[in-house]
């Protein structure tokens, strides 16, 4: 069964706007990830989250864990159009492999 | 530089038949993997190789065998394709065997069985 759960599963904004991403899991973690795909491309590494932590900062991109609700969210600010992707979250639940969930489709309007 | 390569890009088959997928990594890591995103892009591990060796088997059908010749290559052969089969399947690597560690995605094959 799949791990994690991102909600929306399609997201449309427009250029400058915020964009929320969500990611439930079922199980205890290790840690959480997020990845990007581009349309037709792999997946880029984008954050890692640990369990102990709560909150976490990478340029536009913030991070929160919630582990007592088991959830996660990616916030994008300031949305360019090069954001347009795929976004997945990967959770680590200890058995050396990661889970990744059907991911966002985001698309961000010029 | 490319870091995760794959051949081929683009691979279009017949059901019965046997094909190879290859994967090579220059970024000096120790562990490789093979994942497969299906239709809904729901991405599944299906092996992981730490140094050569295996360390993860995904209950993946027997017709798919991995083979790493070295840490730097895992190729993925599968046999009696199905149409079942056809799907993205990415390559991956990381420096450790440790899932924390930030794994580096190769550009995908599209596996496409007719």
């Amino acid at each position: 069964s799949q791990q994690g759960e991102e909600d929306p599963q399609a997201l449309s904004i427009q250029e400058g706007e915020n964009a929320t991403m969500n990611c439930s899991y079922k199980t205890s973690i290790n840690n959480l990830q997020w990845y990007r795909q581009n349309s037709g491309r792999g997946l880029v590494h984008l954050i890692l989250i640990r369990s102990n932590e709560r909150e976490k900062h990478s340029g536009r991109l913030r991070v929160t864990l919630d582990t007592s609700k088991k959830s996660s969210s990616l916030l994008i600010t300031a949305s360019r159009a090069a954001d347009t992707a795929s976004y997945f979250c990967a959770t680590d639940s200890g058995y050396n492999k990661l889970i990744f969930g059907a991911g966002t489709r985001l698309a961000v309007h010029p | 530089d490319t870091a995760v390569s794959q051949t081929p890009k683009y691979l279009v088959t017949q059901m019965g038949n046997d094909k190879s997928i290859k994967c090579e990594q220059n970024l000096g890591h120790d562990t490789m993997y093979w994942y497969k995103q299906d239709s809904k892009k729901f991405l599944k591990i299906m092996f992981s190789y730490n140094n050569k060796e295996l360390i993860i088997n995904e209950t993946v059908p027997n017709r798919f065998s991995p083979k790493s010749p070295d840490k730097a290559h895992l190729n993925l052969h599968i046999n009696s394709l199905e149409l079942g089969d056809s799907a993205v399947y990415f390559c991956a690597s990381s420096q450790g065997d440790r899932v924390q560690e930030t794994q580096y995605f190769g550009p995908g094959t599209r596996l496409l069985v007719l």
